[in-house]
């Protein structure tokens, strides 16, 4: 069946560092993907998304990079600061209308001061 | 602006009851989905509601029931808890009228813990 899944649980860098979060994910029929942050106790936050026709895409220190051929997905956060310590996920959708995301495990990323 | 809110927080039940979960949407959207997400693992789909109606829905039981209010807030039922059902139930609401790419924006959910 459908699955997005990350090869990370935890990743623990530095503050100022740059992180890269990766995610494999198996349905090839997928139209776009998304970047969630989870903070402790709260809901997962919408970080950036991207079309399955593009191959990447950049935010505010963000940066997502989707390789078809491999199914695969990353997240690159520059500079990482003490509050981007938090899970990520990805998510895959499909252009339903429906908007019926599945979500891989997560990352736990730890930044150290 | 009030974001997506949910009640109650945090309950604690026991094995066999019943158990309802509720959702106010963001102002402006119509569109209410509910994920289950166990301890260390990503939310999985449970259902979507739109104009009242389940428009969609993942791979949960029967025991697994919603509804839609006219004013777009919504209910999650589950009935005959597990102790498996213990989990944090997130609630997230969209604009339907966006597409399938509208943002989904979630709420912090409501913690089940099934004794």
């Amino acid at each position: 069946g459908e699955s997005v899944g990350l090869h990370l649980p935890t990743l623990s860098v530095q503050e100022g560092d740059n992180s890269i979060i990766n995610c494999a994910y198996s349905n090839s029929a997928s139209d776009y993907f998304i970047w969630y942050k989870q903070e402790s106790g709260k809901g997962p936050q919408f970080i950036i998304d991207i079309r399955s026709n593009m191959d990447k895409r950049q935010g505010q220190r963000v940066t997502v990079l989707l390789n078809k051929t491999v199914k695969h997905l990353s997240l690159q956060i520059a500079a990482t600061q003490p509050g981007d310590s938090a899970v990520y996920f990805c998510a895959e959708g499909m252009n339903t209308g429906f908007q019926k995301l599945v979500f891989g495990t997560g990352t736990r990323l730890l930044v150290s001061p | 602006d009030a974001g997506v809110t949910q009640s109650p927080t945090h309950l604690i039940k026991t094995r066999g009851q019943q158990v309802t979960l509720r959702c106010s949407p963001k102002s402006g959207h119509d569109t209410v989905s509910w994920y289950q997400q166990a301890l260390g693992q990503g939310p999985q789909f449970i259902f979507q509601y739109y104009e009242e109606e389940e428009r969609q829905r993942g791979n949960f039981p029967d025991r697994f029931s919603g509804h839609q209010f006219p004013n777009y807030s919504s209910e999650l039922n589950v009935n005959a808890l597990l102790l498996g059902d213990s989990a944090l139930y997130l609630c997230a609401s969209s604009l339907d009228s966006a597409g399938g790419t509208g943002e989904l924006f979630f709420g912090e959910g409501s913690r089940l813990t099934v004794l």
